[in-house]
């Protein structure tokens, strides 16, 4: 079974700090790890995501996110934060398994960014 | 607009009622996933397609439930006879089978529905 556990519900930055929403996941093969941000009333929107090669991950709207196998994290992180990017951000897994594996995405319950001016 | 649309964006109904919500995936997409979220949690996958094929259901989704890609393009969520607990946004969502994109989902923006 796979799962994601984003242990913060809410995280509170001042504009123009770095921010950091951490995820953590289990999966019993290799992971494919994806961000999504949900804005009020709209749709999950992709913001990045891990298939392999390069550890540190560059996604939309200057977020960034890095692979870390040994403690099985995926952590996002934006040098700068905006108001703008207050939303509700959700980690998510899936088990690389090939053409057998599960193909749908397992969500963390989600993590609210608030950015204060 | 070419994203994922989904039809109606809300639905109210009375408990007992049969409601069915359309999925149109984005175009050239073989896969369609429904997820369902509830306030404060995130999606829960409920079943996947690829093609006109149902490959694979979650326990969530109950004999209530059924999901159909009759022509491997547009999709179909009906629930059954409707409980307060059905209340949720059910999220539609699509992917390629390869490429640059491959594993990548594309949401559409959900239906919200309320049942009283």
């Amino acid at each position: 079974a796979q799962s994601v556990a984003q242990p913060e519900d809410q995280v509170n930055v001042a504009e123009g700090n770095p921010l950091t929403v951490k995820c953590t996941y289990s999966v019993s093969g290799n992971p494919y790890l994806f961000w999504y941000v949900q804005y009020p009333n709209r749709g999950l929107q992709f913001l990045l995501k891990y298939i392999t090669g390069d550890n540190l991950v560059k996604g939309s709207y200057g977020f960034e996110a890095e692979f870390n196998k040994s403690q099985t994290s995926f952590h996002l992180k934006k040098p700068s934060a905006l108001v703008s990017d207050s939303a509700l951000y959700f980690c998510a897994v899936r088990d690389r398994g090939g053409d057998t594996g599960r193909r749908a995405l397992t969500f963390g319950s989600g993590t609210r960014l608030q950015v204060q001016p | 607009d070419t994203g994922v649309s989904q039809d109606p964006r809300h639905k109210i109904t009375k408990r007992g009622q049969n409601v069915t919500f359309r999925c149109d995936p984005i175009s050239e997409h073989n896969r369609l996933y429904w997820y369902r979220q509830t306030l404060g949690q995130g999606p829960e996958f409920l079943t996947y397609f690829q093609n006109e094929a149902q490959l694979e259901k979650s326990r969530l989704l109950s004999d209530r439930f059924s999901a159909e890609r009759p022509k491997g393009s547009f999709s179909t969520l009906e629930i059954q006879r409707t409980e307060q607990g059905d209340s949720a946004m059910y999220l539609c969502a699509s992917s390629e089978t390869s490429g640059r994109l491959n594993n990548e989902q594309f949401f559409g923006p959900g239906t919200r529905l309320t049942v009283l």
